[in-house]
This record gives C-alpha cells, sequence and structure tokens, in this order.
C-alpha cells in the first residue's frame, strides 16, 4: 500500500519555466491537498479538491492551478515560476469527512533560480 | 489568521524525559490534529481529539484540548531519540469543510 506518491522528489527551475508537479493516492480517499511549507515554517494551503470534480483556492493560491484528474490524482502547476515559489510541496489526501487525519506524501523539494 | 501557534518553538530534552508542547488556536474548533514531521519526510498524522473531548492517549502519547483556553497539550512520555522530529498541530474548523490549518510546529530534539 503506497500512500500518497509525489512525483519529482526534486526539481530545479529557471524563472518562467512551467512544470507539473503530480501526486497519486492509492486509498479511495475523497479529498486532496496540495501545501507548501518555508523554512522553519508550517504548511500553508494552496489549493484543495473536496471531492473528485471540484477544486478551491486555499491561503496562497496566487501563481499556481490544479487540476483533479480522477478521485486518484491531483496535480499543481505552474505556469510562470518565480523564487518565490522555492519550497517543499507536499501532497496530501483524507476521506474527507471532519474525523479524518491527512496522509501526506513525501514532498517535492522546488528551487526556482 | 486562524492559524494554530505552538509552542515552545523548539525544546531539548534528555532521552527518558517527557516532553510538552503546547498549541493554541483563536477560533472555535470542531477538532484539532496532531502531526510528527522528521526531517526532509512528509507529515504523519499522530492523534485527533474532538471539540468535546478532553484528553485522549496512543501509547507514550497524551493530548488534552481545553476549548475554553482554546489551547491544547501533547505529551510525549519516556522520550527516545526516535521522537527527535518536529510536532504540527492543525485545527478543523467547522465552516472549512475538511481542510485543516497547520501550525509552524515545536522542533523537538532527544539527546541519547
Amino acid at each position: 500500500n503506497a500512500g500518497v506518491t509525489q512525483t519529482p522528489k526534486f526539481q530545479v527551475l529557471k524563472t518562467g519555466q512551467s512544470m507539473t508537479l503530480q501526486c497519486a493516492q492509492d486509498m479511495n480517499h475523497n479529498s486532496m491537498y496540495w501545501y507548501r511549507q518555508d523554512p522553519g515554517m508550517g504548511l500553508r494551503l494552496i489549493y484543495y479538491s473536496a471531492s473528485e470534480g471540484t477544486t478551491d483556492k486555499g491561503e496562497v493560491p496566487n501563481g499556481y492551478n490544479v487540476s483533479r484528474l480522477n478521485k486518484r490524482e491531483f496535480s499543481l502547476r505552474l505556469e510562470s515560476a518565480a523564487p518565490s515559489q522555492t519550497s517543499v510541496y507536499f501532497c496530501a489526501s483524507s476521506e474527507g469527512n471532519f474525523e479524518s487525519g491527512y496522509t501526506f506524501g513525501s514532498g517535492t523539494r522546488l528551487t526556482v533560480v | 489568521s486562524q492559524q494554530g501557534e505552538e509552542d515552545p518553538q523548539a525544546l531539548s530534552i534528555q532521552e527518558g524525559e517527557n516532553a510538552t508542547m503546547n498549541c493554541s488556536y483563536k477560533t472555535s474548533i470542531n477538532n484539532l490534529q496532531w502531526y510528527r514531521q522528521n526531517s526532509g519526510r512528509g507529515l504523519v498524522h499522530l492523534i485527533l481529539i474532538r471539540s468535546n473531548e478532553r484528553e485522549k492517549h496512543s501509547g507514550r502519547l497524551r493530548v488534552t484540548l481545553d476549548t475554553s483556553k482554546k489551547s491544547s497539550s501533547l505529551l510525549i512520555t519516556a522520550s527516545r531519540a526516535a521522537d527527535t522530529a518536529s510536532y504540527f498541530c492543525a485545527t478543523r474548523y467547522n465552516t472549512n469543510a475538511g481542510k485543516s490549518t497547520f501550525g509552524d510546529g515545536t522542533t523537538l530534539t532527544v539527546k541519547p
């Protein structure tokens, strides 16, 4: 049981380049989330998908787009990367009810130069 | 911000000692969760406590919740070097449809 799988694990981009971070879960969870974590800080929500077919903005959505491709997959796209987007990105999933905790992937460490 | 805040930011103890970290929040919650993050890894869910619960145990972990003070504490008893990690509280509010808001974490170092 893999849980939540994120790819790639590391990425270096030049300013202005675009890329898509992939996330897949195999737990049949309804809800999926994208967070970013900056050094010494907690997680800030970028976008989330409460259920297949829906997406909503979180605290820091500017510069990002998402796609809930199906129940398993939730991708995060940076259209024109900026140095301020240098961070570690975590995907998470949950059953979607108030009682369930989150299962996190191992993260993507992104550097924008 | 509705974000929970952990205290202290950093804690260093000897193996075998107890570690206590606290979380405060600002508005009424549906539940509060604690997570552990080992260096360079994703977060791992430890325990969830509902707003109508006052205390919960899981192995060496004890979580308390005081809704009147809008605070929670995580106690790790008989700590081990393997408990070295960052610990985060996450608050889930009734209006946020399942979203959780994370604090900045407490970094715990357990010295052998």
